[in-house]
């Protein structure tokens, strides 16, 4: 089994509809990470999280919002979707300060119309 | 965060060493080289990490000259399924937390 899965693996909805992508790891990791890319481009930040009771805001974080249910379980929010929030979707995870390399989720493929 | 500078594509063939080269002028002094790699709808993939001289792994080697205001990544004898996207980061990765900066990166095709 992965390592770091996330769910829905595609999502096509609606301008205006609430979307909940979820993330879970059997890493044991403290750190999770929510990335966008968009096509042709390299991954941008949205959230990051190094436990529990700590969220981040990244490089791109408006019209975003994260839960951290638990150590293994970060899901991302699009309150009120829109079209330009169409992109593929990674979540990640690492390890303690200083074990630099992130595991990364296969991503979800989100379309908003 | 140090900003990187790395050709948009590269071509090469099954068997030949690729070496792509990555520039960053203003890395700071507690900052680390990283490389990822990419394959189509998929996660980035940690190749390796290195903060000066040279580093080696099982996939692959980095260099780092003296000044460190570059590196390069050096893949040998690439085969057909090394084609992918390979990002370089610099950045205080130890101490930054989880401040991934991902430029476009270079796009390597491996022909046949």
């Amino acid at each position: 089994d992965a390592d770091v899965t996330q769910t829905p693996r595609n999502r096509i909805t609606k301008t205006g509809k609430r979307i909940m992508l979820e993330c879970s790891q059997t890493k044991g990791h403290d750190r999770m990470y929510w990335y966008r890319q968009d096509p042709g481009l390299g991954l941008r930040l949205i959230y990051y999280s190094f436990d529990v009771k700590d969220i981040n805001k990244g490089e791109i974080s408006d019209g975003y919002s994260v839960s951290r249910q638990a150590q293994a379980k970060f899901s991302l929010s699009l309150e009120s979707a829109i079209p330009n929030q169409t992109a593929l979707y990674f979540c990640a995870t690492s390890g303690l300060p200083g074990y630099n390399e992130q595991f990364f989720g296969p991503g979800t493929r989100l379309t908003v119309l | 965060l140090a900003k990187t500078t790395q050709p948009i594509s590269m071509d090469s063939y099954e068997g030949q060493e690729v070496n792509i080269t990555c520039s960053h002028n203003n890395i700071a002094t507690n900052d680390y080289i990283t490389w990822y790699q990419q394959f189509p709808s998929q996660g980035p993939r940690f190749i390796i990490q290195g903060y000066k001289t040279k580093v080696t792994n099982e996939v692959a080697s980095l260099f780092i000259p003296a000044d460190r205001k570059s590196s390069t990544l050096s893949l040998p004898r690439v085969s057909l399924s090394d084609t992918a996207v390979y990002y370089c980061l610099v950045g205080d990765f130890p101490n930054q937390g989880g401040k991934l900066i991902f430029g476009q990166g270079t796009e390597l095709s491996v022909k046949p």
